[in-house]
């Protein structure tokens, strides 16, 4: 049969609003980190990756923040749109050139 | 804009069968990844490839699975022996070098019954 997937964890947010998603990595060693977005039925799609060396990176409406001392992530989202609506995930990569992907989070946007 | 390509879209076999996905990276790329998600789950690395051979692989790259860039265009998988637990989205994905963005196709779902 079919397994069990994970729970993804859901942020629901009103359309205009700005969309804060978390993402907690494992590798103090990895040298940069991206996020990801994916809608249903389709491949990842990159939004915004950041160097391990820099703490914040901006792109068009998106944010990405870098804290290493705890080992966290975040991708802002201002002026949430319905087209945002997908799952989110951060990856973080370094030597060997794989990514090592979290587990997701899905962010609904209510008109 | 350039993408990776991926067919077929969706696969149905046997257990036992073996199963080839191929994709076509982006031209200018130099780096290719197998990645899979099993319905629900987190993305997750298969194996990289590099310069004509796999340059990192996880422990789900078992002695199943193979790769083969056979010409200029074409970057495929290889399933020997396909079993239900192999049922799952397969991305191929590419990137200019080891650090810079992966870009993924589409996906092929993989059905093994």
């Amino acid at each position: 049969g079919e397994s069990v997937g994970l729970h993804l964890p859901t942020l629901s947010v009103q359309e205009g609003d700005n969309s804060i998603i978390n993402c907690a990595y494992s590798n103090s060693a990895s040298d940069y980190f991206i996020w990801y977005k994916q809608e249903s039925g389709k491949g990842p799609q990159f939004i915004i990756d950041i160097r391990s060396n820099m703490d914040k990176r901006q792109g068009q409406r998106v944010t990405v923040l870098l804290n290493k001392t705890v080992k966290h992530l975040s991708l802002q989202i201002a002026a949430t749109q319905p087209g945002d609506s997908a799952v989110y995930f951060c990856a973080e990569g370094g030597a060997g050139n794989m990514l090592t992907f979290g587990g997701g989070t899905r962010l609904m946007v209510k008109p | 804009e350039p993408e990776v390509t991926q067919t077929p879209s969706h696969q149905v076999t046997q257990m036992g069968q073996e199963v080839i996905l191929r994709c076509v990276p982006i031209s200018n790329h130099l780096y290719f990844y197998w990645y899979r998600q099993i319905l629900g789950q987190k993305v997750e690395f298969l194996v990289s490839f590099y310069n004509n051979e796999i340059s990192e692989k996880s422990e789900i790259f078992d002695d199943q699975f193979s790769v083969e860039r056979p010409d200029g265009s074409n970057f495929t998988l290889k399933i020997r022996s396909t079993k239900l637990e192999d049922s799952a989205m397969y991305f191929c994905a590419s990137s200019t070098d080891g650090t810079a963005e992966a870009f993924f196709g589409q996906g092929t779902r993989l059905t093994v019954v």
